[in-house]
C-alpha cells in the first residue's frame, strides 16, 4: 500500500538553531513531493516542490530549503530558524487519488 | 495563474441542520477541484474530488459538491451535520497538466452546535 511517513510529530526549537524535517513515501516511485506551510488562520502555503532527485523548486522566498536525496525522501531543513518560521508543516504526494498528506509537524520557535 | 477563495472563514450550523461551505475558484484552463478536510493537528484528508464527468460529486461522510463552470464554484454541501463534522475544511485547485500544484484556500472552520 502507499503510505507517508512524516516526523517528528511536534518539535520546540530556539530561534538560530537548525531545522530538519523529515518526509518518506512508501508504496510508489518517483513521486511529485510536496511541502507546505500552515500558518494560523492563513491557508496552507506551498513551499516547495519536487519531481525527482535532486530536482527542487521554490515557489516563495525564506528561511528554509529542500533536499530530495532519494526518490521517495523529501527533507525540509533550514540553518537559522526565525520566529516567523513556527506553524504546521505538511508533507505530500501526488497521488492518483489526488494529494496525499502526512500527519503534519507542529514547528514552533522560541 | 490560479486562485481559490473561500466565504467564511467560519461557520456554524446547528446538529441536523444543512451544511453549506462556498469555494470560488480562478483558473485559466479546465481545472480539477478538491475538497479536504482537517482535523486539530492532523494532516488533510482528501473528501471529495472533480476532475471531469458529472459535476455532482459524492464524498466520504455525506458530503458532496457541486462544480458549475458558469458560476467558477465548487461548493459543499451536507445535508444533515453530524458532531464529529466539527473541522476546518479546504477547497483547493489544480491544473490538469504541468506540475499539478494544489492551490488551496484559506480554509473555513466549521463549529457545530448541539
Amino acid at each position: 500500500s502507499q503510505t507517508i511517513h512524516q516526523w517528528p510529530a511536534t518539535l520546540v526549537q530556539p530561534v538560530g538553531s537548525p531545522l530538519s524535517l523529515e518526509c518518506t513515501v512508501e508504496g510508489t516511485s518517483n513521486p511529485n513531493l510536496y511541502w507546505y506551510r500552515q500558518a494560523a488562520g492563513r491557508g496552507l502555503q506551498l513551499l516547495f516542490y519536487s519531481v525527482g532527485i535532486g530536482q527542487i523548486s521554490s515557489e516563495v522566498p525564506q528561511n528554509l530549503s529542500a533536499s530530495r536525496p532519494q526518490d521517495r525522501q523529501f527533507i525540509l531543513s533550514s540553518k537559522k530558524l526565525l520566529l516567523s518560521d513556527s506553524g504546521f508543516y505538511l508533507c505530500a504526494w501526488n497521488s492518483a487519488e489526488g494529494y496525499t498528506f502526512g500527519s503534519g509537524t507542529r514547528l514552533t520557535v522560541v | 495563474a490560479q486562485s481559490v477563495t473561500q466565504l467564511g472563514s467560519h461557520v456554524s450550523v446547528s446538529e441536523g441542520a444543512l451544511v453549506l461551505l462556498r469555494c470560488n475558484y480562478s483558473s485559466s484552463v479546465p481545472p480539477y477541484l478538491f475538497w479536504y478536510v482537517q482535523y486539530p493537528n492532523q494532516g488533510l484528508q482528501l473528501l471529495l474530488k472533480y476532475t471531469t464527468g458529472a459535476t455532482l460529486v459524492k464524498g466520504i461522510n455525506g458530503f458532496e459538491a457541486e462544480f458549475k463552470k458558469s458560476e467558477t464554484s465548487f461548493h459543499l454541501t451536507k445535508p444533515s451535520a453530524h458532531m464529529s463534522d466539527a473541522a476546518e475544511y479546504f477547497c483547493a485547485v489544480r491544473s490538469n497538466f504541468g506540475n499539478e500544484k494544489l492551490t488551496f484556500g484559506t480554509g473555513t472552520r466549521l463549529t457545530i452546535i448541539p
